[in-house]
């Protein structure tokens, strides 16, 4: 199985900042990777796929970057509805996994 | 408009099987490429995904759960149905089922997940 390690796993910001988040693959993915956003008591939804490919009517304040193991999401300047719990996804092989997710907390 | 919604029991007991239907709508499983999934969240914890099924009836599941799941289809009725067995109050869970094409392999449209409790 292809393990997903994000970093952190939360973090404490204010509006405005600006949140970078990591995640490790255990074997090379490529670019087969995706990040969703889950807020409390809802279903995730997709963000960024192909690593750095947003989603349509997302907005631009996020952004993905890497390719191989080493991934990030940034969101340039959080927002109030951004606090939320982010998880990346790998797509490489059929075999999916998740990674353990990181709570963006307000500060 | 993609939507994927999972309907099911809402509590079962220890050593019962499990069967959950994903009813969707705005796309076919009978279209080249399509695929639909099943993942789950035990509470306060992350996701995990569970199986998959394409259009050609190819069919993946986690290799820690493999022994206990079935994903099947039924293109007509626009459902996907996830059998799982021997049940135990550790897969007490939102489960979710999602939309993906074999060409990406991430999720791209999610359904709004449905609470498994396990209970004697």
């Amino acid at each position: 199985d292809i393990q997903l390690t994000q970093s952190p796993s939360s973090v404490s910001a204010s509006v405005g900042d600006r949140v970078t988040i990591t995640c490790r693959a255990s074997q090379g993915i490529s670019s087969w990777l995706a990040w969703h956003q889950q807020k409390p008591g809802k279903a995730p939804k997709l963000l960024i796929y192909a690593a750095s490919r947003l989603q349509s009517g997302v907005p631009s304040r996020f952004s993905g970057s890497g390719s191989g193991t080493d991934f990030t999401l940034t969101i340039s300047s959080l927002q109030p509805e951004d606090f939320a719990t982010y998880y990346c996804q790998q797509a490489n092989s059929f075999l999916w996994t998740f990674g353990q997710g990181t709570k963006v907390e307000i500060k | 408009q993609i939507t994927l919604k999972e309907s099911g029991p809402t509590l079962v007991k220890p050593t019962q099987t499990l069967t959950l239907t994903c009813t969707f709508s705005g796309f076919s499983l009978i279209t080249t490429g399509v695929g639909v999934g099943w993942i789950r969240q035990p509470p306060g914890k992350a996701l995990e995904w569970l199986a998959l099924i394409y259009w050609d009836d190819e069919k993946r599941y986690s290799p820690s759960l493999n022994s206990r799941l079935t994903i099947t289809k039924d293109t007509s009725k626009n459902q996907v149905v996830l059998t799982m067995t021997n049940m135990d109050p550790v897969d007490t869970a939102t489960y979710f089922c999602a939309h993906t094409l074999y060409t990406s392999g991430w999720v791209d449209y999610w359904g709004q997940g449905t609470l498994v409790t396990v209970s004697s």
